[in-house]
């Protein structure tokens, strides 16, 4: 059973803030990490993968990855409003897509 | 263009319906999804399909079946469907499914809302 596990949150911070969530995960064997961001009512919308340790940056979204600890983790920047969301970690093994719970993100004008 | 489209938006059946979803995507892809998304849950994969054959079927009940005329489409047939089916229901497309142990990304469609009465 592969077991993605996140901060179901709700996780609320000031416009402007960082926000970090974060995604712990049980399969050592996952080489293929995705963060989602799903807006009520809507899909899921990509955000960024992360296959390698370390950071991988895109605008206001920096995706961190630590394999030895089993963990993934997503900061967002000068957070706005239009970033409240649920955020979906996922990986990948095999053919195989598991989703974690989703954090839910509030970003307080 | 990352676009995947389904139709209908919304679907409303009874229980003795057969009705079918449909998930298009031009994007070239060879791999294309299908997962059910309850309210307050994450997306659970339900088929997968890798250049047109169908290569997961994650225990999905028979009322529940899938089709790949060609690569750019997918549909899930449903018959018989029980209410605690109602969901939404979320086709995705990936460039492959796999490639050196890692995979693609894939990205969805807008969904289909289905409502079993």
């Amino acid at each position: 059973q592969k077991e993605v596990e996140q901060n179901s949150g709700p996780l609320s911070v000031p416009e402007g803030a960082i926000a970090s969530l974060n995604c712990t995960y049980s399969d050592r064997g996952s080489q293929s990490f995705f963060w989602y961001r799903q807006y009520s009512g809507k899909s899921p919308e990509l955000i960024m993968s992360i296959y390698s340790n370390g950071d991988k940056e895109d605008g206001r979204f920096t995706a961190q990855l630590n394999k030895a600890s089993q963990y993934v983790s997503l900061l967002i920047r000068d957070s706005q409003p239009s970033d409240s969301a649920t955020y979906l970690c996922a990986l990948g093994y095999g053919q195989n897509f598991v989703f974690g719970p989703g954090t839910r993100l509030s970003v307080l004008p | 263009d990352t676009e995947v489209t389904q139709t209908p938006k919304h679907l409303v059946m009874g229980m003795t319906n057969k009705k079918s979803l449909k998930c298009e995507q031009h994007m070239g892809h060879r791999a294309m999804y299908w997962y059910k998304q309850k309210a307050k849950k994450p997306p659970e994969l339900m088929f997968v399909y890798s250049y047109e054959k169908l290569s997961i079927n994650e225990s999905v009940p028979s009322r529940f079946s899938p089709e790949c005329p060609n690569s750019s489409l997918l549909n899930l047939h449903l018959h018989a469907l029980q209410p605690e089916d109602s969901a939404l229901y979320l086709c995705a497309s990936s460039h492959k499914t796999t490639s050196g142990g890692a995979m693609y990304e894939q990205y969805f469609g807008p969904g289909t809302r289905l409502t079993v009465t």
